[in-house]
C-alpha cells in the first residue's frame, strides 16, 4: 500500500513555462512534507520542505503548496529551466516517526 | 570527505552470492538511513541507525539483509544469498539529527545487478 502516490510517470514542459508536480498522501499522520531531486548516478538531493502547519513554502523559483484535506501537495517550478530536467521525489514523514516514506517519483523533461 | 560515499558504486555478482555495500556518512552524522531503488520504483526504505539505539530493521525485505553501523559512523549492507529480484540501487543517507528530514544527504548509491 503506496502512501506516498506520485501519479505522473513523466512530465514534459517547455523552458520558460511552470513545471508542477503532483503528489497524493494517504496517512493523516504525516506532519513534514519535501521534495527532492535526482539526477542520473547520482543520489538525490534535498529541494525544498513544508511543515504541515503551512500551506505554502517558497524558495526562489521553487514553491510547495499543501492542501491537508486533499491529501494533495505540489511542487511549482517557475520559470523551468533546462537544469531542472531530473526525476524528482516527493517524501513524507509522520510526527511520531523518523522514517521518510518516498513517492516513485516523476521525469521532468523541460524541453527548448 | 564532504558528502556521503559509498562503495563500490557498481557491483555485478552471481545468483546465490553474498555482498557487502559500504556507506560513509558524513562526519558527525548520527543518523543513518539505506533505502533501495527497484527499477521504476520509489525510494523503499531499509533500515535506520540513530546513535547507539537499536536500529528500525522494519524495512528490510527478509531476513537474507541485514546491516551494521560501527563506531556510530561507517556502515555496511551485506545480502546475503543474493536473488534476480535485489537488484536495484542502494543508497545511504545521513543526517545530522534525526527528524532533520530537509538536511538528509544521500550518497550516489551502489548500483547491484545480480545475474
Amino acid at each position: 500500500d503506496q502512501q506516498v502516490k506520485q501519479n505522473s510517470p513523466s512530465l514534459s514542459v517547455q523552458e520558460g513555462r511552470i513545471s508542477i508536480l503532483n503528489c497524493d498522501y494517504t496517512n493523516s499522520m504525516f506532519d513534514y512534507f519535501l521534495w527532492y531531486k535526482k539526477y542520473p548516478a547520482e543520489g538525490p538531493t534535498f529541494l525544498i520542505s513544508i511543515s504541515s502547519i503551512k500551506d505554502k513554502n517558497e524558495d526562489g523559483r521553487f514553491t510547495v503548496f499543501l492542501n491537508k484535506s486533499a491529501k494533495h501537495l505540489s511542487l511549482h517550478i517557475v520559470p523551468s529551466q533546462p537544469g531542472d530536467s531530473a526525476v524528482y521525489f516527493c517524501a513524507a514523514r509522520s510526527g511520531g516517526d523518523d522514517k521518510i516514506i518516498f513517492g516513485k517519483g516523476t521525469r521532468l523533461h523541460i524541453l527548448p | 570527505g564532504a558528502g556521503v560515499s559509498q562503495s563500490p558504486s557498481n557491483k555485478v555478482t552471481e545468483k546465490g552470492k553474498d555482498v557487502e555495500l559500504r556507506c560513509d556518512p558524513i562526519s558527525g552524522h548520527t543518523a543513518l538511513y539505506w533505502y533501495r531503488q527497484s527499477l521504476g520504483q520509489g525510494l523503499e526504505f531499509l533500515i535506520y541507525f540513530q546513535g547507539n539505539s537499536a536500529p528500525d530493521k522494519s524495512g528490510l525485505p527478509s531476513d537474507r539483509f541485514s546491516a551494521e553501523r560501527t563506531g556510530g559512523s561507517v556502515s555496511t549492507l551485506t545480502i546475503q544469498r543474493t536473488q534476480q529480484e535485489d537488484s536495484a540501487v542502494y543508497l545511504c543517507a545521513s543526517t545530522r539529527l534525526p527528524r532533520s528530514g530537509d538536511t538528509q544527504y544521500f550518497g550516489p548509491g551502489t548500483r547491484l545487478t545480480v545475474l
